[in-house]
């Protein structure tokens, strides 16, 4: 069956720009998370929606970045105004359980390069 | 998290030995543990996973073993071959959300 899925897979934005980057979780998959890979780094986690709440945003790193997955399932991830700190390949991942104590399937990712 | 910049840890091995990717974690509460593989270009894909109440578990061609005492764990790929090569990540439950380690990239050598 279909994975996770992401687009765009690749974004260029200058500085300053608005950004948005969508999820789409496996069908019937309860929890969702997002993450942020640096280069030559290990993901780190982001936000987390179980359904349509959000549960977790500890690990959004500014009142910049946003997120929102309003019908429980598609999800999008907004940056607003860009900084080129924020350059990394951002990661989504779902799982069937109602907790992220079960695997976690990831997408390709997006990445973001501001410039 | 952690951070070791650009310049992973690497391990090179030849085609048909076996790879030992060792990795530390840090939260002595952690009930859950995945290792992970990662390809250029491509999300992490699940490789195997370990639960708190056991210490060794085995796959196809891998083996995962946790040492809660100084927690610690490993991966064990058997016969390494060339689609082994990536970036490996352990990873352990916080709660709602995971932790991952730095990662370790295996370079397998004809």
């Amino acid at each position: 069956g279909a994975g996770v899925s992401q687009s765009p897979r690749y974004k260029v934005a200058k500085r300053g720009q608005d950004v948005a980057l969508r999820c789409d979780p496996i069908s019937g998959h309860v929890s969702l998370f997002w993450y942020q890979q640096a280069l030559g780094q290990g993901p780190e986690f982001l936000t987390y929606f179980q359904n349509e709440a959000q549960l977790d945003k500890s690990g959004l790193p500014s009142d910049r970045f946003f997120a929102e997955r309003p019908e429980g399932s598609v999800s999008t991830l907004k940056i607003q105004r860009t900084q080129q700190e924020d350059s990394a390949v951002y990661l989504c991942a779902s799982n069937l359980a109602g907790t992220g104590a079960y695997e976690q399937y990831f997408g390709p990712g997006t990445r973001l390069t501001v410039t | 998290g952690e951070s070791v910049g650009l310049h992973l840890p690497t391990l090179s091995v030849q085609e048909g030995d076996n790879s030992i990717i060792n990795c530390a974690y840090s939260n002595s509460a952690s009930d859950y543990f995945i290792w992970y593989k990662q390809e250029s270009g491509k999300g992490p894909q699940f490789i195997i996973d370990i639960r708190s109440n056991m210490d060794k578990r085995q796959g196809q061609r891998v083996t995962v073993l946790l040492n809660k005492t100084v927690k610690h764990l490993s991966l064990q790929i058997a016969a390494t071959q060339p689609g082994d090569s990536a970036v490996y990540f352990c990873a352990e439950d916080y709660g709602q959300n995971f932790v991952f380690g730095p990662g370790t990239r295996l370079s397998v050598l004809p």
